[in-house]
């Protein structure tokens, strides 16, 4: 089946570490989107990727970095300089800029 | 800065009745709006897209309407059932931003049997 997938589903960082979550789509999609998502609030933009190599900072980037080395693989790093990583991770992906697949997502807590 | 507002927060309609959600948004210069439906713990499905020379866009028992013009945009539910509880979010685009869409928290459905 052609879709998103997104690793771990749980996740839960200790304090000064940086945590990984995986992002792979097989549905061969050029643009790819991380996006935050708090209780009560809309999703926001952390980075996105219109190609292979490429990517951009969406409009909360800090604490977060990501690599893009493959077209079907977009990662996203956590890092120990984002104080408050609680939060509902999903990623997602289009083809054509208009409609976007999105991955089941990770719940990130801190310990 | 466009912001997208969904009221009410959270609806909670017997089963039969139709939904009525609303989304809106504050800069008219959009180049879509797209509907999600969002399950607990889940990711987002897309429902409805409607470009922005378009006044409306059907799927089955979903309807949706843009009036770009008021900032407006509502989603139209007929019949609900127990199965449409969820929560259902609303999207713009602008006509810069290729694939980045500006979200709306989301309005929490619930139908009671």
């Amino acid at each position: 089946d052609g879709g998103i997938t997104q690793s771990p589903k749980y996740l839960f960082r200790k304090e000064g570490q940086n945590v990984t979550l995986s992002c792979e789509q097989n549905l061969n999609h050029d643009a790819m989107y991380w996006y935050r998502q708090d209780p009560g609030q809309g999703l926001r933009l952390i980075y996105y990727s219109q190609i292979v190599n490429d990517f951009q900072k969406g409009d909360i980037a800090e604490g977060y970095s990501v690599s893009r080395e493959k077209k079907e693989s977009f990662p996203l790093t956590v890092t120990s300089a984002q104080k408050n990583p609680t939060a509902f991770y999903l990623c997602a992906s289009t083809r054509t800029g208009d409609k976007l697949f999105f991955g089941s997502g990770t719940q990130l807590s801190v310990l | 800065k466009q912001e997208v507002t969904q009221i009410p927060a959270a609806l909670s309609v017997p089963e039969g009745e139709n939904l009525v959600l609303n989304c809106s948004f504050t800069d008219s210069a959009i180049y879509n709006l797209q509907w999600f439906r969002q399950d607990p713990g889940k990711g987002l499905t897309s429902l409805l897209l409607i470009q922005s020379s378009q006044r409306e866009q059907t799927s089955g028992r979903l309807n949706a309407s843009l009036d770009k013009s008021s900032g407006r945009s509502t989603l139209y539910i007929a019949a609900s059932q127990p199965g449409d509880s969820a929560t259902y979010l609303c999207a713009v685009r602008r006509p810069d931003s290729w694939g980045k869409l500006q979200f709306g928290a989301g309005t929490q459905v619930v139908v009671t049997p």
